[in-house]
């Protein structure tokens, strides 16, 4: 069964950058696309960017221009998201979602405290 | 950036009924193809959102047959039949036809 498993929760702190990642399996990892989607405490969905792990394309939301970086790693079929200049606007969970965001990761809770 | 607007914020059903919740994108999601990329998202109470309903009107797998989607190219309807417990949590609408993916704000369903 298709799955998508994120990494642990991170405390870091104000300036600081972060990796998460997002392991797929059940499926063939470079035949969809992988969307990253923020979630702020208590708010709604804002779609962060997408990368095609065949070609290594992407595709930004501008507002997360210069905050994301989205990789992959085909050879373990993760998808990493790097986040940085991290500010407390930054807490919130991060999901990682296949394609037409059929499939979800569980979520990564990134708390920036100093 | 497409913006998509839910309604209403929160509703409240007694179980067996039924349920409606409307959402507005203000431009059309209806592309050359014929599909309509509009989609329907719940997230239940501390979980990762689910899809409910694909291209408008499409119930997802292992989705039950309560669920329904409809609309036109810039109003959507997500309906509930028969709404029971496990239903409880926020409703997302979201289009996909464009870059950047929005989201409506979500709509609380709660049981009376």
């Amino acid at each position: 069964q298709v799955q998508l498993q994120q990494s642990g929760a991170e405390l870091t702190k104000p300036g600081s950058s972060v990796k998460i990642s997002c392991k797929a399996s059940g499926y063939t990892f470079t035949s969809y696309d992988i969307s990253w989607i923020k979630q702020r405490p208590g708010q709604a969905l804002e779609w962060i960017g997408a990368i095609n792990p065949g070609s290594g394309g992407t595709g930004y939301n501008e507002k997360f221009k210069g905050k994301a970086t989205l990789t992959v790693d085909k050879s373990s079929s993760t998808a990493f998201m790097q986040l940085s200049s991290l500010t407390p606007e930054d807490t919130a969970v991060y999901y990682c979602a296949r394609g037409y965001l059929g499939y979800w990761g569980q979520g990564v809770m990134v708390t920036v405290s100093s | 950036d497409i913006v998509m607007t839910q309604a209403p914020l929160s509703v409240s059903v007694t179980p067996g009924e039924s349920a409606s919740i409307s959402c507005r994108s203000s431009k059309s999601l209806l592309h050359s193809n014929g599909i309509t990329y509009v989609y329907w998202y719940l997230q239940k109470p501390g979980k990762s959102p689910q899809l409910l309903i694909y291209r408008m009107s499409n119930l997802a797998s292992g989705v039950p047959d309560r669920f329904s989607g409809s609309g036109s190219e810039t109003d959507f309807t997500l309906k509930i039949s028969r709404v029971e417990a496990e239903d409880v949590g926020i409703y997302y609408c979201g289009q996909l036809l464009e870059n950047p993916l929005t989201f409506g704000s979500g709509t609380k369903l709660e049981i009376k």
